[in-house]
């Protein structure tokens, strides 16, 4: 079965610090990935995905960015993180020919 | 006009109670469509995928209505467990999956 890992569970950065937070996929090859954020109240909002190595579509214009560096590994970064980068950061896979995305346990970052 | 939308609620239930949720949808080209349970500060795990002719597993009915554009869930005999933010997902295919902000259940004893 598929499993789906993604640290750290929690983190507080100071604004202007780097972020970097880590996803990766077990039991399936070539999924497609996600970055997800859920803001307080909000709905998911859909940040990067990707459908191979290297290849990551970015949704909205922001100071983050990621990386695939591996089939199954997805990292969300960004260099410098501004007040409004806290939220609940979610990865997510699924399979390259289905519809169904699986989360990871989340991130919850908090900006101070 | 956003593409997904939910009563955000709150809906508070007594127990053994059935509850229904509808969720409507802007593109009428979507492709697939699911119910997805979330409890307080987790992830959102699949409750159920759509399909066209309405399904059931166990306490839980979904239907989908695609003339009217709407995704519906009903909940029979509400357990406390049941409590949690049930989100409305549409999928219009080539990674174009919209969420709704979802509707909170809260069941009491």
């Amino acid at each position: 079965s598929q499993t789906i890992h993604q640290w750290p569970a929690t983190l507080v950065q100071p604004v202007g610090s780097p972020l970097s937070l880590e996803c990766t996929v077990e039991g399936t090859s070539n999924p497609n990935l996600y970055w997800y954020r859920q803001a307080a109240g909000r709905g998911l909002q859909l940040l990067f995905y990707s459908v191979g190595i290297g290849q990551i579509s970015s949704e909205v214009p922001q100071n983050l960015s990621a990386s695939r560096p591996q089939d199954r590994q997805f990292i969300l970064s960004s260099k410098k993180l501004l007040l409004s980068d806290s939220g609940f950061y979610l990865c997510a896979w699924s399979f390259a020919s289905g519809n169904t995305i699986y989360f990871g346990e989340g991130s919850w970052l908090t900006v101070v | 006009r956003k593409e997904v939308e939910q009563d955000p609620g709150p809906f508070n239930v007594p127990e053994g109670a059935t509850v229904a949720f509808n969720c409507t949808y802007s593109n009428s080209a979507s492709q697939s469509f699911f119910w997805y349970r979330q409890d307080c500060r987790k992830e959102p795990k699949l409750l159920m995928s759509v399909y066209s002719s309405g399904n059931e597993d166990g306490r839980f009915t979904a239907q989908l209505n695609r003339a009217s554009q709407y995704i519906s869930l009903l909940i029979r005999d509400s357990k406390l467990s049941d409590s949690a933010t049930y989100l409305c997902v549409v999928n219009n295919g080539a990674n174009n999956l919209f969420f709704g902000t979802g509707t909170r259940l809260t069941v009491i004893p």
